[in-house]
């Protein structure tokens, strides 16, 4: 049973557009939320995160969106560039009553911006 | 001088053989992950240490067997393993292991099974 779900494997996006990635939770305990990016060949590498005690979290060009009652997330990129094309991973984890640092990784989406 | 380093980045291997993966981080982290993303499925944690010390073991085969030698160090030793073990194996480390601590990943060790 999948507890983190990213529904779309991939998503086209022209540059200069924004890029919206969507990401579903089950476990209403998750109260830590990161997104990742990976370029082929590479690890993942760390985009920007947000606690459940927030609903927007901004870093230059990316905001993470989280709707508790929905347990929905997103992540939009503003404006959309040709390197961001990647696959790019949403994360949860229960920070109360853990102590592992343990993420839920979703299977991931692709996105290519187009030039 | 990247922060989370793994080798080797390529592994082909016998079902008898036995090798290990190694991983080094340089940020000074004291918690170390080992995570497996097999083709078309999330990232899955395998094992967590904190300090040398295993916290976490999540259900994985024999095996596999890790070891954390000191706090930069990780290893990850192999022998008869499966067809199906056949994947990326990812090394991470954060500065504690909690899970509103950002994780940094290498960039992982291709391992095919013979």
């Amino acid at each position: 049973d999948q507890q983190v779900k990213q529904n779309s494997p991939s998503l086209s996006v022209q540059e200069g557009r924004i890029s919206i990635l969507n990401c579903d939770y089950t476990n209403s305990m998750f109260d830590y939320f990161l997104w990742y990016k990976k370029y082929p060949a590479e690890g993942p590498t760390f985009l920007i995160s947000i606690s459940s005690i927030k609903d927007k979290n901004e870093d230059g060009r990316f905001t993470v969106f989280l709707n508790k009652s929905a347990k929905h997330l997103s992540l939009h990129i503003v404006p959309s560039q040709p390197g961001d094309s990647a696959v790019y991973f949403c994360a949860a984890s229960a920070r109360l009553g853990s102590n592992t640092g343990k993420l839920i990784f979703g299977q991931g989406t692709t996105l290519q911006v187009k030039p | 001088e990247t922060g989370v380093t793994q080798t080797p980045r390529h592994l082909v291997m016998g079902m008898t053989n036995k090798k290990s993966l190694k991983c080094e981080q340089h940020l000074g982290h004291n918690a170390m992950y080992w995570y497996k993303q097999s083709a078309k499925k999330p990232l899955e944690l395998m094992f967590v240490y904190s300090l040398e010390e295993r916290v976490e073991n999540n259900s994985v085969p024999s095996r596999f067997s890790p070891e954390c030698p000191n706090s930069s160090h990780l290893f990850l030793h192999l022998h008869t393993l499966q067809p199906e073990d056949s994947a990326l194996y990812l090394c991470a480390s954060s500065q504690e292991p909690r899970g509103n601590q950002p994780q940094h990943f290498g960039d992982g060790t291709r391992l095919s099974i013979l």
